[in-house]
């Protein structure tokens, strides 16, 4: 059965640091991974899927890896701002299993 | 694109009722997923449908729980009875086909008496 931990459960960081945020699994045969943000109360905003052939995907501050063979994901955020606070969540795409997601807050 | 689209946005209902969860896909998408998101639990996977087909149901807690898809522009998730544990918040999300990237809806908070 896959399992997936994001460590660390919460961050707090001043703005304008560079961070990363860790998902690791169990069980590597996955066909691809997908970060989202979760702002409180709503609903999950996708960031990145990066498929499992490939090793990195950017978008803006933002640039997530992928190591299946050590089974972690890894999302850098550059620079970060107070609106980049939320709950970052992984998403397996294998039999679609959530990590149980890292509290951001990034304090002015 | 107006997005993923969920109803009601919030239900309050008591024990024992009949319990309907509405949603409707982006259009072209040919997978929909509905999740299930408490504090104890996290967000777990219900059940999946690919062009109308459910695929995966294990995540189904009970048979109290049911889902249809009649066509590609609608699904629903049914509870009967409901019952306070099923407090939470329900999310819709749909893929242009099984391991594409997901859009989610904004979610049904459901809160059971």
């Amino acid at each position: 059965k896959q399992e997936v931990t994001q460590i660390p459960a919460a961050l707090s960081v001043p703005e304008g640091e560079n961070l990363v945020l860790n998902c690791s699994f169990t069980d590597s045969a996955i066909y691809n991974l997908q970060w989202f943000r979760q702002d409180p109360g709503k609903g999950l905003t996708s960031l990145l899927l990066i498929q499992s052939s490939q090793r990195e995907q950017t978008s803006g501050r933002l640039n997530a890896s992928l190591d299946k063979s050590s089974g972690r994901s890894t999302l850098y955020i550059a620079a970060s701002q107070p609106g980049d606070s939320a709950t970052y969540l992984c998403l397996l795409g294998q039999n679609f299993v959530f990590g149980p997601g890292t509290r951001l807050s990034v304090l002015p | 694109d107006a997005g993923v689209i969920q109803s009601p946005r919030h239900e309050v209902t008591e024990m024992g009722q009949e319990v309907t969860l509405r949603c409707k896909p982006i259009s072209g998408h040919n997978s929909l997923f509905w999740y299930r998101q408490t504090m104890m639990r996290g967000l777990e996977l219900l059940i999946y449908f690919n062009n109308n087909v459910p695929i995966d149901d294990s995540g189904m807690p009970e048979d109290r729980f049911s889902a249809k898809m009649p066509n590609a522009s609608f699904s629903t998730l049914k509870i009967q009875p409901s019952e306070p544990r099923d407090s939470a918040v329900y999310f819709c999300a749909s893929s242009l086909a099984n391991y594409n990237e997901q859009f989610f809806g904004p979610g049904t908070r459901l809160t059971v008496l």
